[in-house]
């Protein structure tokens, strides 16, 4: 899998939009984009992922840029339990290669 | 989203027994599952991946005879630390893939501490 390039850490006030970069630059063809958050002591959460369009849902928008060289994960309006560990993680579709490799992330701090 | 369960949530055991860790798919069927650990303030490490019916897959440097895992149905998946010691204390966190589709789902965690 390609490896990502995330800021440690990130602060965002309640109700801003927290934007999270992320770079993959040695992303190939076949992988797509995951983004995942851990709250602390719980199991990852799926958030979203994609392939070369952005994608929005119900908890957030992926901006992938169209070289897929890198990527934004955009929480609109970040609230205080949105404060978690971030993981971008690029990753093959299908096949023995699939398993989701974790890097270490970016801790966003949502404060008041 | 799909919902992944483990149990125990939190397990405490003597050095040198050893103890299991359920990981259930409870509204899927996943043929595959992957099992992780993680140290405080450090990130998650892939141990292995579990396919069912077949042996399990394991990372470079994670010993198979003392992680045992088995997968022997579509939504169930065990890790057994045998023989566990303190340095095994630390954080399961299992998660399988949704057979019908490709996004991995996480269960909670599971808290193993070896006195």
């Amino acid at each position: 899998d390609a490896k990502t390039t995330q800021p440690p850490s990130m602060d965002c006030a309640e109700g801003r939009a927290a934007n999270l970069p992320c770079n993959h630059s040695t992303i190939s063809g076949n992988e797509y984009v995951y983004w995942y958050r851990q709250i602390h002591s719980q199991g990852p959460q799926y958030i979203i992922h994609g392939l070369k369009n952005n994608e929005t849902n119900e908890m957030a928008s992926l901006i992938i840029t169209e070289d897929r060289k890198s990527s934004t994960l955009i929480l609109p309006h970040a609230t205080l339990r949105d404060t978690a560990v971030y993981y971008c993680i690029v990753r093959f579709y299908t096949g023995t290669a699939s398993k989701l490799t974790f890097g270490t992330g970016t801790r966003l701090q949502v404060t008041l | 989203g799909a919902v992944v369960s483990q149990h125990p949530s939190r397990v405490i055991c003597k050095s040198g027994t050893s103890v299991k860790i359920e990981c259930r798919s409870l509204d899927f069927q996943a043929t595959t599952m992957f099992w992780y650990r993680q140290f405080p303030k450090k990130s998650l490490m892939l141990m292995a991946t579990s396919n069912e019916g077949s042996k399990a897959t394991y990372e470079q440097g994670v010993e198979k005879d003392k992680f045992l895992i088995n997968h022997a149905s579509l939504t169930l998946s065990t890790l057994t630390v045998t023989s566990a010691h303190p340095e095994d204390s630390s954080f399961y966190i299992c998660s399988a893939k949704v057979h019908s589709g490709n996004t991995i789902y996480f269960g909670e965690g599971s808290w193993l501490t070896v006195v």
